[in-house]
């Protein structure tokens, strides 16, 4: 079964500056998804990035970058030039590709970002 | 479009009550799904549904009933309701055809209490 492992269940950043979310996952496929969610205090479930595992190219959304590392099974989020707008919990996602019926999302913990003006 | 509504937004339950959580979708997609979300946790995928007339059980079905009539309509029934089903609960919704998967869509959740 897959997992998806957050290590850090809190992190700070100062705005205007950069943080790096670290994400780390377990499967046997070779075929998959990952993505990280931002949910603010509202709730609501955010997509902020996709990464699709054949792409070798880290994927990239405004101010939202990943470093996929396949091999060592990492994915992590770098928000570069913070804004107090990007507090919230980030939550990093796993889908295979071939997952059946089912489709389903597998989430980590989340990491409660903070930003401090 | 309005996306995925759910309702209500917050409910509180007394143990052994009963409850349905409404979720609708505006955009034709043939999947869906309820998660839960405990504290501090990530969400956890109660039951599923690929179309209507079909759903499936998740990772954590027990306690929870779904039917699926309508594309639009997926709803969560709680009978016997026990703090253990104190929880923030997600639907989502996706569209899937051969081949191509797209992205799962959330509601804004609905926080229920059952004391």
């Amino acid at each position: 079964a897959q997992t998806v492992t957050q290590s850090q269940p809190e992190m700070s950043v100062q705005e205007a500056e950069t943080v790096t979310l670290s994400c780390t996952y377990d499967t046997s496929e070779s075929d998959y998804y990952l993505f990280w969610y931002k949910q603010p205090p509202s709730r609501q479930m955010i997509l902020v990035i996709r990464q699709e595992a054949y792409k070798q190219q880290n994927a990239t959304e405004n101010r939202f970058s990943v470093n996929f590392q396949k091999a060592a099974k990492s994915f992590s989020l770098k928000i570069s030039d913070s804004q107090l707008g990007d507090a919230a919990m980030y939550f990093c996602a796993y889908r295979s590709a071939w997952g059946g019926a089912t489709n389903k999302l597998i989430f980590g913990t989340g990491t409660l970002l903070a930003v401090q003006p | 479009n309005a996306g995925v509504t759910q309702t209500p937004k917050f409910r509180i339950l007394k143990i052994g009550q009963s409850m349905t959580l409404q979720c609708t979708q505006d955009m034709n997609h043939n999947y869906m799904y309820w998660y839960r979300q405990d504290p501090g946790m990530g969400l956890k995928l109660i039951y599923y549904s690929v179309g209507a007339g079909i759903t499936d059980k998740g990772e954590v079905p027990n306690g929870y009933n779904v039917s699926r009539s309508t594309t639009e309509d997926f709803p969560l029934r709680l009978e016997l309701a026990a703090p253990s089903q104190t929880s923030v609960y997600f639907c989502a919704s996706s569209y899937r055809e051969t081949g191509v998967t797209y992205e799962q869509y959330f509601g804004p959740g609905t926080r229920l209490t059952v004391t």
